[in-house]
C-alpha cells in the first residue's frame, strides 16, 4: 500500500468533453506529480505541484491543468478531450527533497 | 532531449534463472535513477533508487547498477520466481522534478 488513492478507477468520456481526475496523498506529502501512460508505454510527466503551485510541466498543452489542495489532495483537469487522451493517468506523491515517489493505482480514461 | 530506452521490451525465462534488464539514457546529468515494478492494472511500486553519486543498490534478490558516464543502468534479478512476473520500468530524474520513464520490460517467469 502506497497510501495514494485515485478516483475514479475507470472513466469513459466522449471527444470534446471535460474530465476531472482526483488523487489523495499521504499526510505530509507536499509534492504531487501527474503522469499519462499510454498502452504499452512508460508514463510521461504532465506536471508537478508543490505547496499548491505548479512546479514544472512536461510537454502537454494548457488544456491539461491541475490543482493541489492543503489537505494533500489534488486534481487533474483535461478540457476538450481528444481520442489520444485515452490512457492510464497516474499521480505520485512525495515529501519534497526525498525524491521517492509513491504512486496511486491510476485512473483509466477512455475517450470515444 | 532526454530519452530513456529499455531493452528488451519483453522477456520470458524459466523459474530459477538469473536475469538482467537494461536501461539507457541519453543525458548523463541525472539526479537519480529509479527502478519500478508495475503489475497489470496497478500503479508503480518503487524497487530501488540510485543516487547519481552511487554505483549500485541492493534489495533482497534485486541489484541495480548505475554507470552515468555510459548512460546505462542494469537491474539484476537473482533466482527468478513466477511472482516476479510484471513490467519493470526505469525512470531517470532530472532537475529535481522531472522523471523520464522508459517503455518498460515485460517479464514473464514460467513455473
Amino acid at each position: 500500500e502506497t497510501g495514494v488513492t485515485q478516483s475514479p478507477t475507470h472513466l469513459i468520456k466522449t471527444r470534446g468533453q471535460q474530465v476531472t481526475l482526483r488523487c489523495s496523498s499521504q499526510s505530509g506529502h507536499n509534492t504531487v506529480s501527474w503522469y499519462q501512460q499510454a498502452l504499452g508505454q512508460g508514463p510521461q510527466f504532465i506536471f508537478q505541484y508543490y505547496r499548491e503551485e505548479e512546479n514544472g510541466r512536461g510537454n502537454f498543452p494548457p488544456r491539461f491543468s491541475g490543482l493541489q489542495f492543503p489537505n494533500y489532495s489534488s486534481e487533474l483537469n483535461v478540457n476538450a478531450l481528444e481520442l489520444d487522451d485515452s490512457a492510464l493517468y497516474l499521480c505520485a506523491s512525495e515529501i519534497a527533497g526525498k525524491n521517492i515517489q509513491y504512486f496511486g493505482a491510476g485512473t483509466r480514461l477512455s475517450v470515444l | 532531449k532526454q530519452e530513456v530506452t529499455q531493452i528488451p521490451a519483453a522477456l520470458s525465462v524459466p523459474e530459477g534463472e538469473n536475469l538482467v534488464l537494461n536501461c539507457s539514457f541519453t543525458d548523463s546529468a541525472i539526479y537519480n535513477l529509479q527502478w519500478f515494478r508495475q503489475d497489470p492494472g496497478k500503479g508503480l511500486t518503487s524497487l530501488l533508487l540510485i543516487q547519481s553519486s552511487q554505483r549500485e543498490q541492493t534489495s533482497g534478490r534485486l541489484n541495480a547498477s548505475l554507470d552515468k558516464s555510459s548512460g546505462r543502468s542494469t537491474l539484476y534479478i537473482a533466482a527468478s520466481q513466477p511472482g516476479d512476473s510484471a513490467t519493470y520500468l526505469c525512470a531517470v530524474l532530472y532537475n529535481f522534478n522531472k522523471f523520464y520513464f522508459g517503455s518498460g520490460t515485460k517479464l514473464n517467469v514460467k513455473p
